[in-house]
């Protein structure tokens, strides 16, 4: 099966600076999804990146303040801008599985291990 | 009324006891149903897709309700391994594109 990995895994940043996040995946993809997991909490939809378009945004988040990148079918990030405590979460990224992930399985998400981000 | 919502749990339950879990949606047009799990500090990863005939996996049994928009998990002869969060997610297409996910209910399974 294919591998999703993130960098970096964890991260501690002070408040008004920005990380981007990548997510790298092992086969190409036409759909990569964002989300971020707040403690405690359950996920939530950042964004959706296809490749060779803008990402398509959540209610209540803005281009601004996470720009996406898709540059490739293997390949996106995510910047966390300006950033303040509240933004302190995980950040994950997930593909659509159309089989060739799957093994079979179609029409579902699978994950990548998740961005640890604390800002102080 | 939230979209997906489940059990509130904790669930602590004894090794070897059946435990349920409930999910109900509220979008009465969601196509597919997944249930998840996830290990502290780990990500979410597939234990089952929901079909309306119910389906079984091992020890996991999963069932869909369209009429009353309700999912449940099963899980029998519980092991300490099966300590995790398991969160209900709710499709509103057949694409994987529009994923909701529930809050999720916490199982504890004890010695």
């Amino acid at each position: 099966s294919a591998v999703i990995s993130q960098k970096p895994s964890r991260d501690i940043c002070q408040r008004g600076t920005s990380l981007t996040i990548q997510c790298q995946v092992d086969s190409q993809v036409t759909m990569m999804f964002w989300y971020r997991q707040q403690p405690g909490q359950s996920l939530t939809l950042i964004a959706t990146a296809n490749q060779g378009s803008e990402a398509t945004y959540e209610s209540g988040f803005v281009i601004d303040k996470f720009p996406i990148s898709r540059p490739n079918l293997t390949f996106s990030t995510l910047t966390v801008s300006n950033m303040s405590p509240e933004d302190s979460s995980i950040y994950l990224c997930s593909v659509e599985s159309w089989g060739s992930l799957a093994g079979g399985r179609a029409d579902t998400q699978y994950f990548g291990p998740g961005t640890r981000l604390t800002v102080l | 009324r939230k979209e997906v919502e489940q059990d509130p749990g904790p669930f602590n339950v004894p090794e070897g006891a059946t435990v349920a879990f409930n999910c109900t949606y509220s979008n009465s047009a969601s196509q597919s149903f997944f249930w998840y799990r996830q290990d502290c500090r780990k990500e979410p990863k597939l234990l089952m897709s929901v079909y309306s005939s119910g389906n079984e996996d091992g020890r996991f049994t999963a069932q869909l309700n369209r009429a009353s928009q309700y999912i449940s998990l099963l899980i029998r002869d519980s092991k300490l391994s099966d300590s995790a969060t398991y969160l209900c997610v709710v499709n509103g297409d057949n694409y994987g594109q529009n994923f909701v996910f529930g809050p999720g209910t916490r199982l504890s399974v004890l010695p």
